[in-house]
C-alpha cells in the first residue's frame, strides 16, 4: 500500500527558504502524478502544485508562481517542493499527495487517494 | 474566495441525511470530474468520491456523489456522530490550468 511521509517543515523567517520531501513506500511512486495540498490556520484545502510521472508537466497555484519548485526523483521514491521568498500567508500544513490526474474527451479526472500527515510551515520573525 | 463554492456549515441529527452543494463554472466542475474529501482536524484528508460519484474501496455506501451542469452534491444518508468533519470538493480548472478546491464544509451530526 502506498504510504507518504513528509518531512522538512518548520519554522522560517519572511524572504527566507525551505524543502520539504515525501517520501514513498509504496511500488506506484514512479507510475503517478504527485501534488502538493496545504492548509493554512483556519482556512480550507488549497491545492499547491502538481508534477507528473517524468516532472515534463508541472503546473502550480497563481501566488506560488516563480516562488516554489516541485520537483521529484523517481529512483528515490521522494517528491519534493522548494519554497523560497517565503512569506506569512504561506504558514500552513502542506500535506503531499498522490494525484490520480487523466485527461479524457470527457474532461480532466484528478484527484487525490493517498495523502501524507502533513508538514507544518510556519513563516514568523 | 474559493473557486468552488460550499455552504461555510450543514447540520443534522443521527440517521438523518444531509446534503453539501459545491458551486463551480464550466471551467472546472461543468466539463472536468469532482472529487469529494472528509478531513478531521490533525489528520490526514480521506478520499470519499471521485469522477463525480464513484467510491473507493472502504468508502460505505452512505455517501454518494452527483454532479450536473455546473453543480455536484455530496449527500450523507444514516449520519453518525463520527462523521462530524469537514467536507470539500475538488476539481480540475481549466482556464486556471490549476486545481481548485470548495472551501470547505463543516457537517455537525447533532
Amino acid at each position: 500500500e502506498v504510504q507518504l511521509v513528509e518531512s522538512g517543515g518548520g519554522l522560517v523567517q519572511p524572504g527566507g527558504s525551505l524543502k520539504l520531501s515525501c517520501a514513498d513506500s509504496g511500488l506506484s511512486f514512479s507510475t503517478s502524478w504527485m501534488s502538493w495540498v496545504r492548509q493554512a490556520p483556519g482556512r480550507g484545502l488549497e491545492w499547491v502544485a502538481t508534477i507528473n510521472q517524468d516532472g515534463s508537466e508541472i503546473f502550480y497555484v497563481e501566488s506560488v508562481k516563480g516562488r516554489f519548485t516541485i520537483s521529484r526523483d523517481n529512483p528515490k521514491n521522494s517528491l519534493y517542493l522548494q519554497m523560497s521568498s517565503l512569506r506569512a500567508e504561506d504558514t500552513a500544513v502542506y500535506y503531499c499527495a498522490r494525484d490520480r490526474r487523466l485527461s479524457t474527451i470527457f474532461g480532466v479526472i484528478m484527484y487525490f487517494d493517498y495523502w501524507g500527515q502533513g508538514s507544518l510551515v510556519t513563516v514568523s520573525s | 474566495q474559493s473557486v468552488l463554492t460550499q455552504p461555510p456549515s450543514v447540520s443534522a441529527a443521527p440517521g438523518q441525511k444531509v446534503t453539501i452543494s459545491c458551486s463551480g463554472s464550466s471551467s472546472n466542475i461543468g466539463n472536468n470530474y469532482v472529487s469529494w474529501y472528509q478531513h478531521l482536524p490533525g489528520t490526514a484528508p480521506k478520499l470519499l468520491i471521485y469522477e463525480n460519484s464513484l467510491r473507493p474501496s472502504g468508502i460505505p455506501d452512505r455517501f454518494a456523489g452527483s454532479k450536473s451542469g455546473t453543480s455536484a452534491t455530496l449527500g450523507i444518508t444514516g449520519l453518525q456522530s463520527g462523521d462530524e468533519a469537514d467536507y470539500y470538493c475538488g476539481a480540475w480548472d481549466s482556464s486556471l490550468s490549476a486545481g481548485v478546491f470548495g472551501g470547505g464544509t463543516k457537517l455537525t451530526v447533532v
